[in-house]
């Protein structure tokens, strides 16, 4: 299976916490991105970071790339309630153009 | 963004009939498009790629008599799940690519309940 893995698979915070999310992958990447999904819905994108790029920022979002450890994280800085949902990455492997999603992190966000 | 829609939203079907989703890109041609299942609490799986006017390609473990993939378009394409059972109740999720990028507008999803 090409499918990442994530951790934590669920991470429960308070509000105004920051939130970190790592996603572990297998092989060369052309890029990796994150989603976010609110239960029993569609998923949003959220940053598309490539290859050679080492970290992004998207308003609250940061995200780092290692491609040597072959992982990345997700930060969210000060949480809100709303950021509650599931947070996937996806990978795009050299070559292809398909995405494969690590597992998830199932984030709550306490008021 | 790009916005993708499907339908149905959600759909109950007896065992051992077909059911049809429809996925569509509202707003930009979709050259490519993908299909994903999903079950509770877990993971999308990537089901298969389809190109427009081309066959779809299937993963491993995908039964393509069983799943019908057609992307006739570059605004539509279907997923039809034939002969239905209740392992066939999932979350199907479909996306769209538009030429050159590697960005995926995803579509809200269809929950499928087979009884």
């Amino acid at each position: 299976s090409q499918q990442g893995e994530e951790d934590p698979q669920a991470l429960s915070i308070q509000e105004g916490e920051n939130a970190t999310m790592n996603c572990s992958y297998k092989t060369s990447i052309n890029n990796l991105q994150w989603y976010r999904q609110n239960s029993g819905r569609g998923l949003v994108h959220l940053i598309l970071i490539r290859s050679n790029e080492r970290e992004k920022h998207s308003g609250r979002l940061r995200v780092t790339l290692d491609t040597s450890k072959k992982s990345s994280s997700l930060l969210i800085t000060a949480s809100r309630a709303a950021d509650t949902a599931s947070y996937f990455c996806a990978t795009v492997y050299s070559g292809a153009n398909n995405l494969f999603f690590g597992t998830g992190t199932r984030l709550t966000v306490i008021p | 963004g790009a916005v993708v829609s499907q339908h149905p939203s959600w759909v109950i079907c007896k065992s051992g009939t077909s059911v049809k989703i429809e996925c569509r890109s509202l707003d930009f041609q979709a050259t490519t498009m993908f299909w994903y299942r999903q079950f509770p609490k877990q993971s999308l799986m990537l089901m298969a790629t389809s190109n427009e006017g081309s066959k779809a390609t299937y993963e491993q473990g995908v039964e393509k008599d069983k799943f019908l993939i057609n992307h006739a378009s570059l605004t539509l394409s279907t997923l039809t799940v034939t002969s239905a059972h209740p392992e066939d109740s999932s979350f199907y999720i479909c996306s769209g690519m538009a030429g050159g990028a590697y960005e995926q507008y995803f579509g809200p999803g269809t929950r499928l309940t087979v009884t």
